[in-house]
């Protein structure tokens, strides 16, 4: 299926880990995106890299780190999760401009911090 | 910086009846796209409908159509016959372009709508 796909689908750790979240799209766009939904269901962008390269760092502590090997895939990488980090995260991608620009969401991944 | 305002939290409609989710936003912008979008409890967003600014018309699809005045500002959501799967968190979203590439996403804060029997 063409999709954007994310893994995994549901993540708990204890506080103080380390962990990914891997994010692929089969759609062949040029552009990735991160976001996060916090428990009051407010979605922000996080990151967005545009053939590989980082086009949006919003305000996002120093412990997110968003990695893209090659243009379809983007993972983000967290360091020394603490409670505030639990959230729902979304991985995007779209088309290069076009007529019909659109953003194109994965199924998120909930992660929870003990 | 763009902000998107919708000033609904909640909202009830009975089966079959119509229903109008408001959006305003805030830009100095002049080419731009307006979106609603969808989440549903399985969580995954769902494109509903898209409306760029540039058009005058309306933008329409089945059930769903929308309200768009540039100059106010507003970019309101009807749903018409309203059925038991439209409950979902309905967002509204401003795109602008990003030179060089890509687009950012500006979301507002939600409505939650649940179609009533």
């Amino acid at each position: 299926d063409t999709a954007v796909s994310q893994t995994p689908k549901y993540l708990v750790t204890q506080m103080g880990n380390d962990k990914s979240i891997k994010c692929e799209q089969n759609l062949g766009h040029d552009t990735m995106y991160w976001y996060k939904q916090d428990s009051k269901k407010f979605l922000k962008i996080m990151f967005s890299y545009n053939n590989k390269e980082l086009i949006i760092n919003e305000t996002v502590p120093n412990r997110f780190s968003p990695k893209s090997p090659d243009k379809a895939h983007l993972n983000l990488h967290i360091n020394s999760l603490e409670l505030g980090d639990s959230a729902v995260y979304f991985c995007a991608s779209s088309p290069p401009v076009s007529r019909y620009n659109e953003q194109f969401f994965g199924p998120g991944t909930r992660l929870t911090v003990l | 910086a763009q902000t998107v305002t919708q000033s609904q939290p909640e909202m009830s409609v009975q089966e079959a009846e119509t229903v109008t989710l408001s959006c305003t936003y805030d830009t100095s912008e002049s080419n731009y796209y307006l979106f609603w979008y969808k989440q549903p409890p399985s969580r995954q967003m769902i494109l509903v409908i898209r409306q760029e600014a540039y058009k005058q018309q309306n933008a329409t699809e089945n059930r769903f159509s929308v309200n768009f005045q540039k100059a106010a500002k507003s970019f309101s959501l009807k749903i018409s016959d309203s059925q038991l799967g439209d409950t979902a968190m309905y967002f509204c979203a401003f795109m602008r372009m990003l030179a060089g590439g890509g687009n950012k996403l500006t979301f507002g804060t939600g409505t939650q709508l649940k179609v009533e029997l």
